[in-house]
């Protein structure tokens, strides 16, 4: 099975600042990743598919990058409603989809 | 809009069975694989299941490989989980989701709030 390894798992951060969430695949899943939000109590939303393309709605601060094995989520600007857990996912290789084990994003 | 209400959730005695239904509306059902993807509280997320959008294909996690059942009626726009000899570790919040493809198991892009099951004596 294919491991997802999520980098940092939590992070602390001011309004404005860039932020970037890494996630490591244990083997090549070309561009078959993932990105979603989940805020407290709240079902996770998609931000990114395929690695780079943003989802219809999501703000232009969010942004992903990589293939192969290496992949990063980037706010460019951080907001005070980007509070929120992410999550990375591939697809390459079913069963299983995958999910990394998630960033919780805070307000310093 | 796309909307996906999930139901059946409960506390159950472990050993003890649950099916999980998610009811679909806004899009084409036929047309879309769905998944089950289930969060222990405090937890991160795990896929659990995929079914594509005949039914032709169907994955479980090991986790839950011959234990739960996973189905849908395109007729009644409907999307199923039946879950027998349940253990606690099956506790979770088990959400439903559409997948971006006919195909089972690529990008779930919608999902439901979720139902919470609760496994226990």
């Amino acid at each position: 099975d294919i491991q997802m390894t999520q980098s940092p798992s939590s992070l602390s951060a001011s309004v404005g600042d860039r932020v970037t969430i890494t996630c490591q695949a244990s083997q090549d899943i070309s561009n078959y990743l993932n990105w979603y939000q989940q805020k407290p109590g709240k079902a996770p939303k998609l931000l990114i598919y395929d690695a780079s393309n943003l989802e219809t709605g999501v703000p232009s601060r969010f942004s992903g990058s990589g293939s192969g094995t290496d992949f990063t989520l980037t706010i460019s600007s951080l907001q005070p409603e980007d509070i929120a857990t992410y999550y990375c996912q591939q697809y390459d290789n079913l069963p299983p989809l995958t999910f990394g084990g998630g960033t919780k994003v805070e307000i310093k | 809009e796309v909307q996906l209400v999930e139901s059946g959730g409960g506390l159950v005695m472990p050993g003890g069975s649950l099916r999980l239904s998610c009811a679909a509306s806004g899009f084409t059902f036929s047309s879309y694989a769905m998944n089950w993807v289930r969060q222990a509280p405090g937890k991160g997320l795990e896929w659990v299941s995929s079914i594509s959008s005949s039914s032709t294909y169907i994955y479980y996690a090991d986790s839950v490989k011959g234990r739960f059942t996973i189905s849908r009626d395109n007729a009644q726009n409907s999307l199923y989980l039946q879950m027998n000899s349940l253990r606690a570790e099956d506790t979770a919040v088990y959400y439903c989701a559409r997948d971006a493809s006919s195909l089972a198991g690529s990008t779930p892009d919608y999902w439901g709030q979720g139902t919470l099951v609760s496994v226990s004596s």
